[in-house]
């Protein structure tokens, strides 16, 4: 079964709406998430990588007030869009970091937002 | 800094045909993981295989096959007796194995594969 919660999958708002995306770790403790952007037919890019209890590290050229990241418990991560425009319309896929030496990392089936 | 490289960005088969997917990529560290996903139209990711850096036999997990050559800095993906249900975009990945970016991943550009029937 799925290790990794992320909800919804789907979500279609008005432009100037947040939208809240949760990714949830089920049978682990994930220190570190990271979440990651994906346009059609196209690679997914790392947005940031989100840390428990402390502040999440984005990407260049991610802004970081445009895509708010909290990571306040072990097994729940968050990503805010703040007030959505269309250019935001996006697939989001979190995915859990790994201890050191270890491989096995998972994804969650990922969130279609369309910004109308 | 590492990067990924696909090169092709479609390739189609024939089902029950073979088809090869290649990647090469560029890092520092000698010691990582290399990884090819697959996403169907679904988007889940679905994890291949991997491969570890300082393992020089190739890994093989059932129809897949990689060709890691660590000189060359190349992990190509074979695909044996494909069928209909292996259409999906590959990513080819790189992850450090050790360091603080536990699990960050680099993607390459991905191969959109369609198995004809």
């Amino acid at each position: 079964g799925a290790v990794v919660s992320q909800h919804p999958s789907w979500v279609i708002c008005k432009s100037g709406t947040s939208v809240k995306i949760e990714c949830r770790s089920l049978d682990f403790q994930a220190t570190t998430m990271f979440w990651y952007r994906q346009f059609p037919k196209q690679s997914l890019m790392l947005m940031a990588t989100s840390n428990e209890g402390s502040k999440a590290t984005y990407e260049q050229g991610v802004e970081k007030d445009k895509f708010l990241i909290n990571h306040a418990s072990l097994t729940l991560s968050t990503l805010t869009v703040t007030s959505a425009h269309p250019e935001d319309s996006s697939f989001y896929i979190c995915s859990t970091g790994t201890p050191v030496g270890l491989w096995a990392q998972h994804f969650g089936d990922g969130t279609r937002l369309s910004i109308l | 800094a590492q990067t990924v490289t696909q090169s092709q960005p479609e390739m189609s088969v024939q089902e029950a045909e073979t088809v090869t997917l290649s990647c090469t990529y560029d890092t520092s560290e000698n010691n990582y993981y290399l990884f090819w996903y697959k996403q169907p139209p679904s988007r889940q990711m679905i994890l291949v295989i991997r491969q570890e850096a300082y393992k020089q036999q190739n890994a093989t997990e059932n129809r897949f096959s990689v060709n890691f050559q660590k000189a060359a800095k190349s992990f190509s993906l074979k695909i044996s007796d494909s069928q209909l249900g292996d259409t999906a975009m590959y990513f080819c990945a790189l992850r450090r194995a050790g360091g603080t970016s536990y699990g960050k991943l680099t993607f390459g550009q991905g191969t959109i594969l369609t198995v004809h029937p």
